[in-house]
Order: structure tokens, then C-alpha cells, then sequence
């Protein structure tokens, strides 16, 4: 149990347009559900935390007008990459968690999407 | 400045040889977890420590949790090449399941 579904794995767009990454909790309900970026290289850095049926909270240096966090359903939250740039390219993840009673089980992460812009 | 510090931040063994890494906390830990890595990949859940003196083990890894939870340790014995990856630390921010900031990660490469 506690699948994550992350789509696409890899997208390439050119420069200027947007991109669109889906997260699912396959098995279980998620009111809450993170992003995370991670460089070449480097560790992973929460970008912000997606609440279900209300804003999105962006950690502090995340542009929330170019990281577009919507949480509209119990099993899904997209992150759209708006106006995309060649710096915005890295790798993006989600993870939830699924509540046990008053325990956070721990956390599943997607399996990630590679975003190229060109 | 980095809450977790992981150390070493690479390590190169012989297959068969035992190894340890390390996660040291600024601040308390509330919640430590493992998670190990395929470079672009997703995370693989390994433990999770929440009580101070918790040990854990699950085949060849054990993760430990010092006293004072603002330490922790991952021991792999006798390695072996489908241990190589990067493992990382993560750890709850605050006490209320809320977000995990990592470590900056340790890459291990394990030659036969």
C-alpha cells in the first residue's frame, strides 16, 4: 500500500511555455502532499506543501506565481511550471503520506519527472 | 545553513566490506527517516527512528538513534553492489508530520 504516482517521468519543452506534473495517491487519501527539486548533484529542497481545497504554502525563495500548486482532490495535486526556463529544468518530486489515526505513517514519494526546457 | 549534515558525502567500498554513515541534526530530531536514491529516481523508504536509543534493521541495513535524537547512523554490513546508491536522511521539521527537510545525501559506490 501507499503507492505514489508521479506523470510524466520525463518532459522537454522549449522555453517560455508551460508544464503540467500530476501527482496521484493511488491507494490511500493524501490532504496534504510536498514538492520537492532536486539538482544534479544535490539534495532535495521542499518547494512548498499542497493542501487539499485551499492554497498551496511555498517555502521561503519559491516563486508561487511560477510554481502553480493546485490540490484539488483527495488523490491529486499537479504542479504546473509556468513560462518555463532553461534554468527551471531539474528534477521534481511529490511525496504523501497517508494518516494512521494521529500517526503520519511515513512518507512515499513519486518516482519523479525530469524536466528539460530547451 | 544545512539542519541535516550527512557525512561522509561519498563513499567508494570493497563488496563484502561493512560501512557506516552519518546524519547530524542542528536541532532535535522529532522524526528521522532513510531513504535511499538511484540518481534520478525515485525514493526508496528503508526506516524510520522516532524514539531516542531506536534501532532498526532490515536485512543488511541498521539505522540507530542516539539518545539525545540529534543523531543518527546507517550501518550496512558485509556490502554489496545492489547497495550502491545515495542514501539520504530526512527528518520532520516540526512535531506534526508536516514536511521533511534532507541531508544533502551520501553517494556509495560499491566495487565487486
Amino acid at each position: 500500500g501507499a503507492v505514489v504516482s508521479q506523470h510524466p517521468s520525463w518532459v522537454i519543452c522549449k522555453s517560455g511555455t508551460s508544464v503540467k506534473i500530476e501527482c496521484r495517491s493511488l491507494d490511500f487519501q493524501a490532504t496534504t502532499m510536498f514538492w520537492y527539486r532536486q539538482f544534479p548533484k544535490q539534495s532535495l529542497m521542499l518547494m512548498a506543501t499542497s493542501n487539499e481545497g485551499s492554497k498551496a504554502t511555498y517555502e521561503q525563495g519559491v516563486e508561487k506565481d511560477k510554481f502553480l500548486i493546485n490540490h484539488a482532490s483527495l488523490t491529486l495535486s499537479t504542479l504546473t511550471v509556468t513560462s518555463a526556463h532553461p534554468e527551471d529544468s531539474s528534477f521534481y518530486i511529490c511525496s504523501a503520506t497517508p494518516l494512521r489515526g494521529l500517526f503520519y505513517y511515513g512518507y512515499t514519494f513519486g518516482s519523479g519527472t525530469r524536466l528539460t526546457v530547451v | 545553513s544545512q539542519e541535516l549534515e550527512q557525512s561522509p558525502q561519498s563513499l567508494i567500498v570493497q563488496e563484502g566490506k561493512n560501512l557506516t554513515i552519518n546524519c547530524t541534526s542542528s536541532k532535535t530530531l522529532y522524526g528521522l527517516y532513510w531513504y535511499k536514491q538511484k540518481y534520478g529516481e525515485g525514493l526508496i523508504f528503508l526506516m524510520m527512528l522516532q524514539k531516542g536509543g531506536e534501532e532498526k534493521s532490515h536485512e543488511k541495513i541498521t539505522a540507530k538513534l542516539d539518545e539525545k535524537k540529534q543523531q543518527s547512523s546507517l550501518h550496512i554490513t558485509a556490502s554489496q553492489p545492489s547497495h550502491a546508491g545515495i542514501y539520504l536522511c530526512g527528518a520532520d521539521r516540526d512535531n506534526q508530520g508536516g514536511k521533511l527537510i534532507f541531508g544533502q545525501g551520501t553517494e556509495l559506490s560499491v566495487k565487486p
